[in-house]
C-alpha cells in the first residue's frame, strides 16, 4: 500500500534549528510537497521537490532522495511563528496526493 | 488512520456541462468538510467550509452558484461544478474534521480530483 510517515510531534527553542523527516512508499513518484498549516487557517505551501537534493527558501529548506522516499524540511532561525503543523505530501503516479498525518511543531522560548 | 476518499479521481468533461465530486470520510464522521483548490504547485486555496446539515460557508471570491456543496450527511460532502469551463480545470481536495474518538478534531485530506474541462 501507500504510506507517508512522519514524526507526530516535534518541540524545538526559538532561534534553533530542526528538521522535519518524512519517508514515503507510495505507486510512482510525480513529486513531494510540505506545507505548513496553523491551527484554523488552510494549509500555506512551502515547497515541491521532484529531483534529488536540497532546495532553499529564505529560512526553510527540503531536501529529496528519491532512492531512499526520503525527504526533510528544515526549518532555521525558528521564530515562535513557526509553530504550526507541518504536512508532508507526495504525488503518485496517477497524480493523486497522499498525505502523511502532519508533523505538529512546538517552539519554546 | 482517517481515511478519506474522493471519487472520481479524475475526470474530463466538456465546456458547459456539470461535474459533481464526492468527498467521503471512511472510518469517522465529520461534521465539517473543507473544499480546496490547488493550482499547480502552489499552495491550497480554500474555496469553501462544508458543514453537515447545513449551508456551506464560501471563502471570498468564490461563487456559491457554480460550486455547489452540499453536505448531506457526517461522511458525505459534494462539490458540483456547474456549467463548467476550462478554467475550472484544477486539482480539487477536500479535508474532513473528526467530529470524535481519537483524532478528535484533526483534518485529514482526500487524495484530490484532477478536473479537466475541455
Amino acid at each position: 500500500g501507500q504510506n507517508i510517515d512522519q514524526p507526530t510531534e516535534m518541540t524545538a527553542t526559538e532561534g534553533a534549528i530542526v528538521q522535519i523527516n518524512c519517508t514515503y512508499q507510495t505507486s510512482g513518484f510525480n513529486g513531494l510537497f510540505w506545507y505548513q498549516q496553523h491551527a484554523g487557517e488552510a494549509p500555506t505551501f512551502l515547497s515541491y521537490n521532484v529531483l534529488d537534493g536540497l532546495e532553499e527558501k529564505g529560512r526553510f529548506s527540503s531536501f529529496l532522495s528519491r532512492s531512499k522516499g526520503y525527504s526533510y524540511l528544515l526549518l532555521k532561525e525558528l521564530q515562535m511563528k513557526d509553530s504550526a503543523s507541518y504536512l508532508c505530501a507526495v504525488m503518485d503516479s496517477n497524480y493523486q496526493l497522499i498525505w502523511g498525518a502532519g508533523t505538529k511543531l512546538i517552539i519554546k522560548p | 488512520g482517517a481515511v478519506v476518499s474522493q471519487h472520481p479521481s479524475r475526470v474530463i468533461c466538456k465546456s458547459g456541462t456539470s461535474v459533481k465530486i464526492e468527498c467521503r470520510s471512511l472510518d469517522f464522521q465529520a461534521t465539517t468538510m473543507f473544499w480546496y483548490r490547488q493550482f499547480p504547485k502552489k499552495s491550497l486555496m480554500l474555496m469553501a467550509t462544508s458543514n453537515e446539515g447545513s449551508k456551506a460557508t464560501y471563502e471570498q471570491g468564490v461563487e456559491k452558484d457554480k460550486f455547489l456543496i452540499n453536505h448531506a450527511s457526517l461522511t458525505l460532502s459534494t462539490l458540483t461544478v456547474t456549467s463548467a469551463h476550462p478554467e475550472d480545470s484544477s486539482f480539487y481536495i477536500c479535508s474532513a474534521v473528526s467530529a470524535g474518538g481519537p483524532s478528535y478534531n484533526e483534518q485529514f485530506f482526500g487524495p484530490g480530483t484532477r478536473l479537466t474541462v475541455l
